[in-house]
């Protein structure tokens, strides 16, 4: 089943606003991670946070965590043209592989 | 340090035929992942390997699609006697275990024909 749900689907904001974009997943985690993946490429590791942590840091990133609502949140400041992709949350799950669950992702665009 | 590399970049084969998919980890991984993406969905876990043994094929086909890891050289994502429904974007990822980040490689594309 899938795990991660990110939304809005889709996201168009005009530069230097902040984007925020959600994800819920359905079963105990290990650790949430977000990635980008531009048009037609492979998917770069933005931040990953762990099941006991609240909320993190990077750069113009923020991610938080909510275990008790299981979801998390991703906000990008003072957003750039340049940040326009698809942005998935996933998830390893607690006591299994280490593989990831994803969703389907957020396609935000950034207009100039 | 390369980052992970995957061929070829873009595959195209007719019904029936086998396609083989590389991937070779970042240096210093031992533990590589494939993925499927279809266009405008994420990507959907197949198989987890590590040297010359499969950790969790859950996300495998049962039939067709195999992969390995062999002690030396390039994990191998193959799917034999291909279908039009596998046309698809395949990801290898691998990392070094423990904390699980894992780095993509760009991807195959694999059109079928």
């Amino acid at each position: 089943s899938q795990q991660g749900e990110e939304d809005p689907q889709a996201l168009s904001i005009q530069e230097g606003e902040n984007a925020t974009m959600n994800c819920s997943y359905k079963t105990s985690i290990n650790n949430l991670q977000w990635y980008r993946q531009n048009s037609g490429r492979g998917l770069v590791h933005l931040i990953l946070i762990r099941s006991n942590e609240r909320e993190k840091h990077s750069g113009r990133l923020r991610v938080t965590l909510d275990t008790s609502k299981k979801s998390s949140s991703l906000l990008i400041t003072a957003s750039r043209a340049a940040d326009t992709a698809s942005y998935f949350c996933a998830t390893a799950t607690q006591g299994g592989s280490e593989k990831l669950v994803f969703g389907k992702g957020t396609k935000l665009t950034v207009n100039p | 340090n390369a980052g992970v590399m995957q061929n070829p970049r873009h595959l195209v084969r007719r019904r029936g035929q086998e396609a083989r998919l590389r991937c070779s980890p970042m240096k210093g991984h031992s533990h590589v992942y494939w993925y499927r993406q279809l266009p405008e969905e994420g990507l959907k876990f197949m198989v987890y390997l590590q040297k010359e043994n499969i950790i969790d094929e859950s996300g495998m086909p049962k039939e067709r699609f195999s992969a390995e890891f062999p002690k030396e050289g390039p994990s191998i994502l193959r799917i034999q006697q291909v279908v039009r429904g596998d046309s698809a974007a395949y990801f290898c990822a691998s990392s070094p275990g423990g904390e699980n980040i894992q780095y993509f490689g760009a991807g195959t594309r694999l059109s079928v024909l």
